[in-house]
C-alpha cells in the first residue's frame, strides 16, 4: 500500500448513472490530484487541489465534477458520462512547500467502464 | 512552461543485460525529476527523484539515474534487468520556483525477454 487508497477499484457504470470515485490519504500531504490514463494516450491531469482549494482545472466537462472536504479525502462525482470516458482514473496527493513539489503519492486507480 | 520528452516508446533488452530508458526535459529554473513505474492496471510507484546534490541518484530496485544539467537529461539505469522489470515507465519533471505540478513524460514500456 502506497498510503494512498482508492475505491472501488472497479466500476462499470451505465451512462444515465451517477457514481463517485473516493481517494483518501494519511500522509500528511497537502496537496490532491486527479488524473485520467486512457489507452495509448499520455496521463491527463484533471482536478488540483491545494489545502482544499481547487487550484486547478484543465478544461474538464461538467459531467465530472471534484470534491475536497478535507485534505484527505478528494471524490470525482461522475454523472452522465460517454463511452470516451472509460479509462484508469488516478488520484495522486504530494507535499507543497512554500510552492517546492516534493514529488506524488499515487492510489492504485479506479478502472472505469461506460456501457 | 516545463515539458519531458520521453524519446522511446519502447525498449527491449534481454535479461541481465544493462538496461537504459531515457528522459530530457525542460523547465525555468532549478528541476525537480522523478521516476515513476507502472504496472498493468496499478497506480504509478515511485522510484527515484532528483532535488539537489549528488547527480547519481540511486532508488528502488536497484534502478540509478543520472542527472546532467547541461544536456538537460535524467536517463533511468539498471545495471542488469529483470524479466519482472517489465512495465511502464514515466519521467516527470516539476521546479522549485512557484507553484507547480508535476508534469509527465508520455511513458516508455520496458520489455526484458527471458
Amino acid at each position: 500500500e502506497t498510503g494512498v487508497t482508492q475505491t472501488p477499484r472497479h466500476l462499470v457504470m451505465g451512462m444515465t448513472n451517477k457514481k463517485s470515485l473516493k481517494c483518501e490519504q494519511h500522509l500528511g500531504h497537502n496537496a490532491m490530484y486527479w488524473y485520467k490514463q486512457s489507452a495509448k494516450k499520455p496521463l491527463e491531469l484533471m482536478f488540483v487541489y491545494s489545502l482544499e482549494e481547487r487550484v486547478e482545472n484543465n478544461s474538464v466537462p461538467s459531467r465530472f465534477s471534484p470534491e475536497c472536504p478535507n485534505s484527505s479525502h478528494l471524490f470525482l462525482h461522475l454523472h452522465t458520462l460517454q463511452p470516451e470516458d472509460s479509462a484508469l482514473y488516478l488520484c495522486a496527493s504530494s507535499r507543497q512547500d512554500r510552492g517546492a513539489n516534493y514529488g506524488y503519492t499515487f492510489g492504485s486507480g479506479t478502472r472505469l467502464t461506460v456501457v | 512552461a516545463q515539458s519531458v520528452a520521453q524519446p522511446e516508446d519502447q525498449v527491449n533488452v534481454a535479461e541481465g543485460n544493462p538496461l537504459t530508458v531515457k528522459c530530457t526535459y525542460s523547465v525555468s529554473g532549478n528541476p525537480y525529476l522523478f521516476w515513476y513505474v507502472q504496472y498493468p492496471n496499478r497506480g504509478l510507484q515511485f522510484l527515484l527523484k532528483y532535488i539537489t546534490g549528488d547527480n547519481l541518484v540511486k532508488g528502488s530496485y536497484g534502478f540509478e539515474a543520472e542527472f546532467n544539467k547541461s544536456q538537460t537529461s535524467f536517463h533511468l539505469k539498471k545495471p542488469s534487468a529483470l524479466v519482472s522489470d517489465s512495465a511502464l515507465y514515466f519521467c516527470a519533471v516539476t521546479t522549485n520556483s512557484g507553484y507547480s505540478t508535476l508534469t509527465f513524460g508520455k511513458g516508455t514500456m520496458l520489455l526484458v525477454s527471458p
